[in-house]
């Protein structure tokens, strides 16, 4: 069983859409990262919760701690936010902390 | 600039041929990893350090060697390349909660 699932996989929308990406984790955990890949590959994190709700521009993260579940929110949304969102829970590992992906939602919009 | 510089972006390796994936960090973090990303998959730990003179494996070391001489330096070495270790490779390095990677080097190995 994966620690980490995402849903869903793939989402195409209309721009100008409010998006949501879900995920859900396992084990207990120390943080939360939501990140994003886009088509040329860059990894670029754009939040880390441990608890509540973040928001940077049009982006929006929530999480429930007592439901191992997270939220990321595009308000909307632009054909540039067309890229893999990723959730990765952070715990504790063999006495080191480490980070266990989510396979990543792959997102389009479209104009 | 600050931040994880990765070498080679781009690399073509022939079956049995042996090469060294470079990382370079200045942010003076402790940890650092290498990750592999196969086509339409998520990251996979190769090998991790939470230190210099400190590495351990991660979930998929097998073909990989590292070494942490230094804080800045994490290189990854591939022995024997396989077909299978055709992938994107991702380095990155952590201070607490806050991740940075680098921009990948794509591998194929014919």
């Amino acid at each position: 069983k994966n620690e980490v699932e995402q849903s869903p996989q793939n989402l195409t929308a209309q721009e100008g859409e409010f998006i949501t990406i879900n995920c859900s984790y396992s084990v207990g955990i120390s943080a939360l990262h939501w990140l994003q890949q886009h088509p040329g590959g860059g990894i670029v994190s754009l939040f880390m919760l441990s608890s509540g709700k973040k928001k940077h521009g049009r982006l929006i993260a929530t999480i429930n701690i007592q439901e191992k579940h997270s939220s990321l929110h595009i308000t909307a949304s632009h054909p540039r936010d067309s890229a893999v969102y990723i959730c990765a829970v952070h715990l504790l590992l063999d006495s080191n902390y480490q980070l266990i992906w989510g396979a990543g939602t792959k997102l389009i919009i479209k104009p | 600039n600050a931040g994880v510089t990765q070498t080679p972006k781009f690399r073509i390796l022939k079956i049995g041929q042996s090469m060294t994936l470079q990382c370079a960090q200045d942010m003076n973090h402790n940890y650092m990893y290498w990750y592999r990303q196969d086509p339409g998959m998520g990251l996979k730990l190769i090998y991790y350090s939470v230190g210099a003179g400190i590495t351990d494996k991660g979930e998929v070391p097998n073909g990989y060697n590292v070494s942490r001489s230094t804080t800045e330096d994490f290189p990854l070495r591939l022995e024997l390349a396989a077909p299978s270790q055709t992938s994107v490779y991702f380095c990155a390095s952590s201070f607490h909660y806050g991740y940075t990677f680098g921009s990948g080097t794509r591998l194929t190995v014919v």
